[in-house]
């Protein structure tokens, strides 16, 4: 079974349509988030929610808006599609304690192409 | 400010060989420190981690990573590198202080293993 689950694998699409990510995880976890790797493969955190509520929320367009059904989903909306927009979105989850020294687990990536 | 610094773009060592991929950091509080490694066209899989305790921690595949306080170092190592070891790994911090579980990357680093 796929600890964390992201669909679809491969996005592609026109500019200014707009598209969902779906992230799944059956680990139990109360954390999950969302990545960005970019073309030069720098990861940079977007959004975080604990136990469904927004806790992380980086400086990212607001084109961009998770949403949180339950502890064990984590999907990203993206509005208005810019050539900008493509690159590669990893969603992740963890268990969160206080001091934060549990590793996060990651899906397999959505690698987004906005044409 | 939280973060991460991994100097080498790639390592190249010969398969058989010691490798030493390279990690310093800067967090406030006590630092949690983490391994990724991540194939071609996947997510990141977690390899180690350091939380407290002995400085030499021994993770997923033979790998292991030193932390050293005084240089804010978290080096990663093998003994013996395979030409399947050949990936981009990545170095992360979360400081002690933390309340949201976010983890700071490196820019990663790119292994490669030659026969």
């Amino acid at each position: 079974d796929t600890a964390v689950s992201q669909t679809p694998k491969y996005l592609v699409t026109q500019m200014g349509n707009d598209k969902s990510i779906k992230c799944e995880q059956n680990l139990g976890h109360d954390t999950m988030y969302w990545y960005k790797q970019d073309s030069k493969k720098f990861l940079k955190i977007m959004f975080s929610y604990n136990n469904k509520e927004l806790i992380i929320n980086e400086t990212v367009p607001n084109r961009f808006s998770p949403k949180s059904p339950d502890k064990a989903h984590l999907n990203l909306h993206i509005n208005s599609l810019e050539l900008g927009d493509s690159a590669v979105y990893f969603c992740a989850s963890s268990q969160y304690i206080p001091g934060g020294n549990t590793e996060a687990f990651f899906g397999q990536g959505t690698r987004l192409t906005v044409v | 400010a939280q973060s991460v610094a991994q100097p080498e773009d790639q390592v190249n060592v010969a398969e058989g060989n010691p490798l030493t991929v390279k990690c310093t950091y800067s967090v406030s509080g006590n630092p949690y420190l983490f391994w990724y490694v991540q194939y071609p066209n996947r997510g990141l899989q977690f390899l180690l981690k350091y939380i407290t305790g002995d400085n030499l921690v021994k993770g997923s595949y033979g790998f292991e990573a030193e932390f050293n306080k005084s240089q804010t170092s978290f080096h990663l190592k093998k003994p013996s590198a395979l030409v399947s070891d050949s990936a981009l790994y990545f170095c992360a911090v979360r400081g002690s202080s933390s309340n949201t579980g976010k983890l700071i990357f490196g820019q990663g680093t790119t292994l490669q293993v030659k026969p």
